[in-house]
């Protein structure tokens, strides 16, 4: 299965700043997933990136607060823009295809 | 739009006792997927059911798709303390690019 990196595994940031989540996967993919994973909850698809497309954001998430760059094949940004205390989650990478998802360690945001 | 619900939220199992998550969704599934999510790690990928009625097992790990591919469980014999950790199913939808829904999750805690 892929291996997949995240960076930052996690970060503290203050309020109206934004942050850039990295992915980095070991082989070529054709579409990399990002998720939120709020405390103690399930998890819950931001969007799905696609390379040389835009991405396509799920109900209630929107380009504007999440933007994701895709710029190749085995690598992808999330951009947490504008944070509230309300951003504070886990934010997970995956890959996968009609099969098995396969996830990075995460990232682990708090928001001050 | 698609919902995926699992009981129970949570359950406290001495070792050796079974347990079983339950988890149904609000539409007709083209397959459903199991995850297990250890305390402070990602979501890890156990087994994928595609076939109405279908069971699988692994070791002590029972995986059973409804037959109407709306409802799976998992059932696992004699815990152990290295089964802690919260169990997601995952069903997908039917017709073409159909995102995975995540369950509510089912938290097990095992002591000894």
């Amino acid at each position: 299965s892929a291996v997949i990196s995240q960076k930052p595994s996690r970060d503290i940031c203050q309020r109206g700043t934004s942050l850039t989540i990295q992915c980095q996967v070991d082989s070529q993919v054709t579409m990399m997933f990002w998720y939120r994973q709020q405390p103690g909850q399930s998890l819950t698809l931001i969007a799905t990136a696609n390379q040389g497309s835009e991405a396509t954001y799920e109900s209630g998430f929107v380009i504007d607060k999440f933007p994701i760059s895709r710029p190749n094949l085995t690598f992808s940004t999330l951009t947490v823009s504008n944070m509230s205390p309300e951003d504070s989650s886990i934010y997970l990478c995956s890959v996968g295809g009609d099969g098995a998802q396969h996830f990075g360690d995460g990232t682990r945001l708090s928001i001050l | 739009g698609q919902q995926v619900m699992q009981i129970p939220q949570y359950q406290h199992v001495q070792e050796g006792e079974d347990f079983t998550t339950y988890c149904n969704s609000s539409t007709t599934l083209s397959n459903i997927q199991w995850y297990k999510q250890r305390p402070g790690g990602h979501p890890v990928f156990l087994i994928q059911l595609v076939k109405s009625g279908e069971v699988k097992k692994q070791k002590r790990l029972t995986f059973q798709f409804g037959e109407a591919k709306k409802n799976s469980s998992l059932h696992i014999t004699a815990t152990q303390t290295t089964d802690v950790g919260t169990y997601f199913c995952a069903g997908r939808g039917t017709g073409t690019a159909s995102k995975l829904t995540f369950g509510t999750g089912t938290r097990l805690q095992v002591t000894l």
